[in-house]
């Protein structure tokens, strides 16, 4: 199907583990970005691609790393997992030919660390 | 860098009232603008968005934004509210580096 999709939908992990969340979208969009919700900071920006294999830090970044080998791919890794980083995690992404370039989003990834 | 400023953090209204949500940005050059909504439970979705043209925007179940570029502000407006309106609104903004930037949300409660 068409659109953004990320997985998993929700994931329990321990302090000190690595995680891995997922973002697949369709569109071809050249950009894609990762935000964290918590309550009381709305949305804040972890990290964003402008295109394959170009990333930048957002607002947020420490304690997180990306990689965008495909255009299609942003998989976003908890490198050592803290309880601070439970949190909903949103990828998003958008394109040249999005007017404004607008960004769409998935449905998020609900992480609790342990 | 740009950042997004939203002035009320919960918003409580009866069915049938007026709303509006403040918004500020903190950007000189030309932006693009947008309003998300977040039911309970479901990921953002576009409510309207301004990039060029009218300053006046209308968006999807009768809202509705205005872009004052002196003000650097960009307000939601619905005239009349229904108890579905309950939901989270985010303000948005990109610049000349695609960033796509939120206000920290403001919590609209409607009661039947």
């Amino acid at each position: 199907d068409a659109g953004i999709t990320q997985s998993p939908r929700y994931k329990i992990t321990e302090t000190g583990r690595q995680v891995t969340l997922m973002c697949h979208q369709t569109w071809s969009h050249s950009y894609m970005f990762w935000y964290r919700q918590d309550l009381g900071h709305g949305l804040r920006l972890i990290y964003y691609s402008a295109a394959a294999d170009i990333t930048d830090k957002g607002e947020v970044p420490d304690g997180y790393v990306v990689s965008r080998s495909k255009t299609e791919n942003f998989p976003l890794t908890l490198e050592s997992a803290t309880r601070s980083q439970t949190s909903v995690y949103f990828c998003a992404s958008s394109g040249h030919l999005e007017p404004g370039l607008e960004a769409f989003f998935g449905q998020g990834t609900r992480l609790t660390v342990v | 860098a740009q950042s997004v400023s939203q002035h009320n953090h919960h918003v409580i209204l009866s069915e049938a009232a007026s709303l509006e949500l403040g918004c500020n940005y903190s950007y000189g050059g030309t932006v693009n603008l947008f309003w998300y909504v977040q039911y309970p439970g479901q990921h953002l979705q576009l409510l309207l968005k301004y990039f060029s043209g009218d300053p006046l925007v209308k968006g999807i179940k009768g809202f509705e934004a205005e872009f004052i570029k002196s003000k650097f502000s960009f307000n939601l407006r619905k005239p009349s509210v229904q108890w579905s309106d309950t939901a989270e609104y985010f303000c948005a903004v990109n610049a000349y580096d695609y960033k796509l930037s939120f206000g920290a949300g403001t919590t609209v409660t409607v009661r039947a």
